[in-house]
Parts: C-alpha cells; sequence; structure tokens
C-alpha cells in the first residue's frame, strides 16, 4: 500500500539552528513529492515540491529538500531555523493520475530561543 | 488560498443533524478532493471528484456523501452527524501542473 511516513512527532530546534524533518515514502512508482507547513489554526501552504530532475528542490522561506531514490526519502532542510518557523510541517506524495496527495501524519516543529 | 473557497469556516453541529460543506473553484480544473485533519493523524481522503459528475471514494469514506453536480463546486454532506466527525475540513484542487490548491478548511464540532 503506498504510504507516506513521517518518523519524527515533534522536533525542538534552536533558533539560527539548522534543521532536518524527515519523510519517507512507499509508492509503486517515483511519485510526485510535497511539503507544506501549517500554523496553528490555519491552511496549507506549500513549501516546495519534486517531480522529476534536480533531486535538489529550493521552496519558499529558505527551505530545501532532497529527494533520494535510494532511500526512498525526502528530507526538508532549512540552515538555519527562525521563531516563525515554528509550525506543523506535513509531507505528502502523489501521481500523475491525480488520484489523491496520501499525507504523513506530521512533524510539529518548536523552534526555543 | 486564492481560487478555492470554502463555506461555512466553523460550525456546531448537535448528534444526527446533518449538513453541506461546499468547495467552490473558480479555477476550472477538474479534480476535486475532500480530506479532514484530525490531531496526529494528518490529512486524510474522504472523497474526490475527477470531473463533473463523477465521484470516488477515499481513505475515510463512511457518513459521508458527496455531490460534483457542477464543474466548479464539490459538495460535502453528514446525513447524520456523529461525535466522531468533529474535525477540520479541508478542499482541495489539483491544477494541470500537479499542483494542489487547499481551501482555508472548515472547523466543525458535533457535540
Amino acid at each position: 500500500a503506498q504510504s507516506v511516513t513521517q518518523p519524527d512527532i515533534h522536533i525542538t530546534v534552536s533558533e539560527g539552528a539548522s534543521l532536518e524533518l524527515r519523510c519517507n515514502y512507499s509508492y509503486g512508482a517515483t511519485p510526485y513529492l510535497f511539503w507544506y507547513v501549517q500554523s496553528p489554526g490555519q491552511g496549507l501552504q506549500l513549501l516546495l515540491k519534486y517531480f522529476s530532475g534536480d533531486t535538489l528542490v529550493q521552496g519558499i522561506k529558505g527551505f530545501e529538500a532532497e529527494f533520494k531514490r535510494s532511500q526512498s526519502s525526502f528530507n526538508l532542510r532549512k540552515p538555519s531555523v527562525h521563531w516563525s518557523d515554528a509550525a506543523e510541517y506535513f509531507c505528502a506524495a502523489g501521481n500523475q493520475a491525480g488520484t489523491a496527495l496520501i499525507f504523513g501524519k506530521g512533524t510539529t516543529l518548536s523552534v526555543s530561543s | 488560498n486564492a481560487g478555492v473557497t470554502q463555506t461555512p469556516k466553523f460550525r456546531v453541529l448537535k448528534t444526527g443533524q446533518s449538513m453541506t460543506l461546499l468547495c467552490a473553484q473558480d479555477m476550472n480544473h477538474e479534480y476535486m478532493y475532500w480530506y479532514r485533519q484530525d490531531p496526529g493523524m494528518g490529512l486524510r481522503l474522504i472523497h474526490y471528484s475527477v470531473g463533473e459528475g463523477t465521484t470516488a471514494k477515499g481513505e475515510v469514506p463512511d457518513g459521508y456523501n458527496v455531490s460534483r453536480l457542477k464543474k466548479q463546486n464539490f459538495l460535502l454532506g453528514l446525513e447524520s452527524a456523529a461525535p466522531s466527525q468533529t474535525s477540520v475540513y479541508f478542499c482541495a484542487v489539483r491544477d494541470r501542473g500537479y499542483g494542489y490548491t487547499f481551501g482555508s478548511g472548515t472547523r466543525l464540532t458535533v457535540v
């Protein structure tokens, strides 16, 4: 069955420190991969997406993600975290057929000063 | 979330009551989806539609019905609301470039 796994439920990072959020997928073929961010009480904002080509994808707000086919991973990174990055982050996978996005359960990021 | 409008934004229902959530798009896209979001569960697909007049079940369809009579609108109905349906509901639209636009959500409480 297709699935997206985010192994970390909650992560705390010091402001200014680097960040890596993990995402692993199980899919029949190379999926389209997405990272979304959600602030409390808000909707989902797309950070970045990967369809094909260069495996390092740049997104908004200084985020990037790297697709590693051999590890079935699509980890999200940021070199220096800001307090405003505190939110919940979702990894999602889809395909060209467009049946639906499958979401991970999310990782909550807290930023300490 | 320009282009995808969900109404209402908030609603409180009593157990057994019915209601309809509306998702409206102004982008003329074929694919529309209804998700529910619960703490620690991520977003789970309820129903989806690949075009006007079509609907299909997702991961958690029980207790919900949908209709896509017009291309622009995707309706999610609860015939007899239950406390387990307390959730935040999101509508999404997929464009031809495989990008997904989400509505701002409907927060539903069933008491």
